[in-house]
């Protein structure tokens, strides 16, 4: 089956910088991939997303990048703020019938 | 979208026990999925129930322990079995209506 790997596992970063979390996985036939956001006590919520055919994709100051052939995607948080303070899990699917998580990272944005 | 409610919200209950929890989705859909998250770790995926159909497992789960219901388009049920301190976690259902994974607020198992 798939295998996510997913670093760091803590990010503490100040208001305003940038917030890089890595993920790799290992099954080719994935193509799709999403990062979810858990706040303590709170479901996951999908904050971004990406498929297979795409390189990269932007939503305001999150971003999200993926090398197919290097088999990792990363999440880019630029401009931190204290409420992205959270838990962050990237995914991996292939068509939607399974997903497989990563490790997740918490990531602290100091005021 | 996909708007899901879970029952119980938490429960606690003693070793050897068993306990049922409900997902209740809004609309229609073809697959449902149940995870555990215990404290502190990461989702793993426990079965996907499909409708009409027996649920498939994924490894290190056996039907025996967490027996799943899909009567439904709309509902499923986990059943978690004979209950020890380490099944306490909490239980998630989803759904992924069209091209979005949707989760369940979650239940919160505690067996003492």
């Amino acid at each position: 089956g798939e295998n996510v790997e997913q670093h760091p596992s803590t990010l503490s970063v100040q208001e305003g910088d940038s917030a890089v979390i890595k993920c790799t996985y290992s099954d080719s036939a994935s193509n799709y991939f999403p990062w979810y956001k858990q706040e303590l006590g709170k479901r996951p919520q999908l904050i971004i997303d990406i498929r297979s055919n795409v390189g990269e994709k932007k939503d305001q100051r999150i971003a999200v990048t993926l090398n197919k052939t290097a088999k990792h995607f990363s999440l880019h948080i630029t401009e931190t703020q204290p409420e992205d303070s959270a838990v962050y899990f990237c995914a991996a699917s292939t068509n939607f019938n399974k997903f497989y998580f990563g490790s997740g990272t918490k990531l602290n944005v100091k005021p | 979208s996909a708007v899901i409610s879970q029952k119980p919200s938490r429960d606690i209950c003693q070793r050897g026990t068993s306990l049922t929890i409900q997902c209740q989705v809004d609309s229609q859909v073809t697959m449902m999925f149940w995870y555990r998250q215990q404290p502190g770790q990461s989702l793993t995926l426990i079965a996907t129930a499909n409708q009409g159909s027996e649920a498939t497992y994924e490894s290190g789960f056996v039907i025996d322990k967490f027996p799943i219901s899909r009567p439904n388009l709309t509902f499923s049920t986990l059943t978690v079995s004979n209950m020890s301190p380490e099944d306490s976690s909490i239980y998630l259902c989803s759904v992924v209506p069209t091209d979005t994974q949707y989760f369940g607020p979650g239940t919160r198992l505690t067996v003492l």
